[in-house]
């Protein structure tokens, strides 16, 4: 069945330095996601993309964040300059081009510590 | 405004029935869903249920929606210790995004 995959799994970083989080959505889909869940916290909406473009952001989503999909199967997360309070998991979801379009079908998750 | 209220605990014997309960506030939702985290795990869809319906039953799973109450519930029959877990509510909120629940934390003793 296909998945959604997300690299690394863990990231430890330190305050003030870029990370990159990678996803690989399933394959075909059109609309790709990222969320975030801070620990005992609930899972937040941060970003939606498609047809290259960011079709909604949360205010959480500020300028420290931005999504690419540089080629046809990788969609990234960067943070140009973490904070600590960016230590959270980030889920990357996609979804599209099924019967409910708008079933999002969730990866594994990255851990990100910020030091 | 968007936001989906759960019970944070729920404990219960193996062999019974566990029920979920989830409130939404988004009468617009198309889609309710619920995902299951187990620990240090992403989160897995288990059902859903459009918004037009009133009960889905997926083997042991059964979601049943009130909507003038706004009102969503997962049950799951025979529980078994896999079930345990957290369960996540979610409502569609426009064409882009997920709201979620706090999640309800299941605990299946012998």
């Amino acid at each position: 069945e296909p998945e959604v995959t997300q690299t690394p799994s863990h990231q430890v970083t330190q305050m003030g330095q870029e990370v990159i989080l990678r996803c690989v959505p399933i394959s075909n889909h059109l609309y790709f996601y990222w969320y975030r869940q801070i620990l005992g916290q609930k899972v937040e909406f941060l970003v939606s993309f498609y047809n290259n473009e960011i079709s909604e952001k949360s205010e959480i989503f500020d300028d420290q964040f931005s999504v690419e999909r540089p080629d046809g199967s990788n969609f990234t997360l960067k943070i140009r300059s973490t904070k600590l309070e960016d230590s959270a998991m980030y889920f990357c979801a996609s979804s599209g081009l099924e019967r409910d379009q708008e079933t999002q079908y969730f990866g594994p998750g990255t851990r990100l510590l910020v030091l | 405004g968007e936001d989906v209220e759960q019970s944070l605990f729920l404990s219960v014997r193996e062999g019974d029935s566990s029920v979920i309960n989830c409130t939404y506030t988004d009468s617009s939702s198309t889609y309710l869903y619920w995902y299951k985290q187990e620990p240090g795990a992403g989160l897995q869809l288990l059902t859903y249920i459009f918004s037009n319906m009133d009960m889905k039953q997926d083997q042991r799973l059964t979601v049943l929606l009130n909507k003038k109450d706004k009102h969503l519930s997962l049950r799951i029959a025979d529980t078994q210790t896999g079930d345990s877990a957290i369960y996540f509510c979610a409502e569609s909120i426009g064409d882009y995004k997920l709201s979620f629940g706090a999640g309800t934390t299941v605990t299946v003793r012998a």
